[in-house]
């Protein structure tokens, strides 16, 4: 198993493009995330999804969209980039079942600068 | 609004100089907590579980134990291969299939 894999490893951008973040997982998880990471300020939520076709926002998802077509594949979109979201972007899965909290499993990351 | 917070921010321990981590949370009637292992430039990597007070996990010099308010990270005899940041969550308290995270503990072991 590949775990969860993530595309770019690293992307520069100009204010006001747009770009998708891919993220991919093959252990056939129900729960996936998008978190952005920031120096010192730990991880934060910004959208997940608890199953194709649902989503849902977390702490922080103005600027972004995301989409679950499918169990595997949950691509972050960027519209109209500004320097504020240069960060870290991890993308998780987990399998979770009613009544107990399970572990989530982190990709390698996305590093992220607008200009 | 549960918290999470992780002490000390960083930790410098010379290589065999044995220390402890600390994760407190606000949150009621807790679902778990997880520790996580981050690397620079890496995703974190998961580590332990734990469910109920008084449960205790090891994974080589690391053990990890939980009361009711509080979690801490054991490190003995630590390897400078043991140097990450090392991050706790607890699950939301509106949906557990959420973590909140804490800031994490910066710790570098010096030979």
């Amino acid at each position: 198993n590949a775990g969860v894999t993530q595309t770019p490893k690293f992307r520069i951008l100009k204010i006001g493009q747009s770009m998708t973040l891919q993220c991919t997982q093959d252990m056939n998880h129900n729960y996936m995330y998008w978190y952005r990471q920031d120096p010192g300020m730990g991880l934060k939520l910004i959208y997940y999804s608890v199953g194709a076709g649902i989503t849902d926002k977390g702490e922080v998802p103005n600027g972004y969209n995301v989409s679950r077509s499918t169990t595997e594949d949950f691509p972050l979109r960027l519209e109209l980039a500004a320097p504020s979201q240069t960060s870290v972007y991890f993308c998780a899965s987990s399998y979770y079942r009613t009544g107990q909290a399970h572990e989530q499993f982190f990709g390698p990351g996305t590093r992220l600068t607008v200009l | 609004e549960d918290q999470v917070t992780q002490s000390p921010e960083a930790l410098r321990l010379q290589e065999g100089e044995s220390s402890s981590l600390n994760c407190s949370y606000t949150v009621s009637g807790l679902r778990g907590l997880f520790w996580y292992r981050q690397d620079p430039g890496k995703g974190p990597e998961f580590l332990f579980t734990l469910y109920s007070a008084g449960e205790e996990k090891e994974k080589e010099r690391l053990k990890a134990t939980l009361t009711k308010k509080e979690s801490f990270l054991h490190i003995t005899a630590p390897k400078p291969e043991d140097s990450a940041t090392y991050l706790c969550a607890v699950p939301n308290r509106d949906s557990w299939g959420k973590l909140q995270f804490g800031a994490g503990t910066q710790v570098v072991v010096t030979p």
